[in-house]
């Protein structure tokens, strides 16, 4: 199983609604990771993970709160967006973040509209 | 610090074609390489990598070669095919320190080819 799932594929939300967005892999990974991506952009690194604990959090605002429950779940919680947090979110996975030659598997995201 | 130059697109190709998508970087110490394709309302999937310098990675006919003494990691295919169209990202991952964990992304070149 080489997967990265995450759901929903698809969110809209309005301004004052909660809402989480969630991810799994059961490759025995480590690491993990939330990106941000815009149209026509790169992905942007929001959050790392490395056993279960934060270890990078790229100064992103509070309406955006991760979560790792266990080493196969990662979560985003999102409260109070605004309507330019609308983008591909974007979850991702490695084996370690210790070694460099281990590459980072995506999940095919999730398309969120900040209505 | 880390960053990665990729060429400007986007590239129009008639399909047989050959494609060069150009990739440079800058990094300290001895990153590992990657590109990622990125197919339309899609995730990104890893197409290849290399460890250390002359590594070759190659998968689905395409290549590229790590080059220290030029610091470049070019992406190349010999006969490209309409179902190659997509975005690609070359990304380098650091070998040290804060660097650990993030995945420096090229702007992206976007590849479409006609039948």
């Amino acid at each position: 199983d080489t997967e990265v799932t995450q759901t929903p594929k698809h969110l809209v939300m309005g301004m004052t609604n909660k809402k989480s967005l969630k991810c799994e892999q059961h490759m025995g990974h480590r690491a993990m990771y939330w990106y941000k991506q815009k149209a026509k952009k790169p992905p942007e690194l929001m959050f790392v993970y490395s056993y279960e604990k934060l270890s990078i959090n790229e100064s992103v605002p509070s309406r955006f709160s991760p979560e790792c429950p266990n080493s196969s779940l990662l979560n985003l919680h999102l409260h109070a967006l605004q309507p330019e947090d609308s983008a591909l979110y974007l979850c991702a996975s490695s084996l370690r973040i210790d070694r460099t030659n281990t590459e980072a598997f995506f999940g095919q995201g999730t398309r969120l509209t900040v209505v | 610090g880390n960053s990665v130059t990729q060429m400007e697109g986007p590239v129009t190709l008639s399909e047989e074609a050959f494609l060069t998508i150009n990739c440079t970087y800058t990094a300290t110490g001895y990153p590992s390489l990657f590109w990622y394709v990125q197919y339309p309302g899609e995730g990104l999937q890893l197409l290849l990598k290399a460890t250390k310098a002359d590594d070759k990675g190659s998968n689905k006919g395409f290549e590229a070669t790590y080059r220290k003494e030029t610091t470049s990691f070019h992406l190349e295919k010999g006969s490209v095919q309409v179902s190659d169209s997509a975005v690609y990202f070359c990304a380098l991952s650091g070998d040290r320190g804060s660097t650990l964990g993030r995945l420096y992304f090229g702007r992206g070149t976007q590849l479409t080819v006609w039948p």
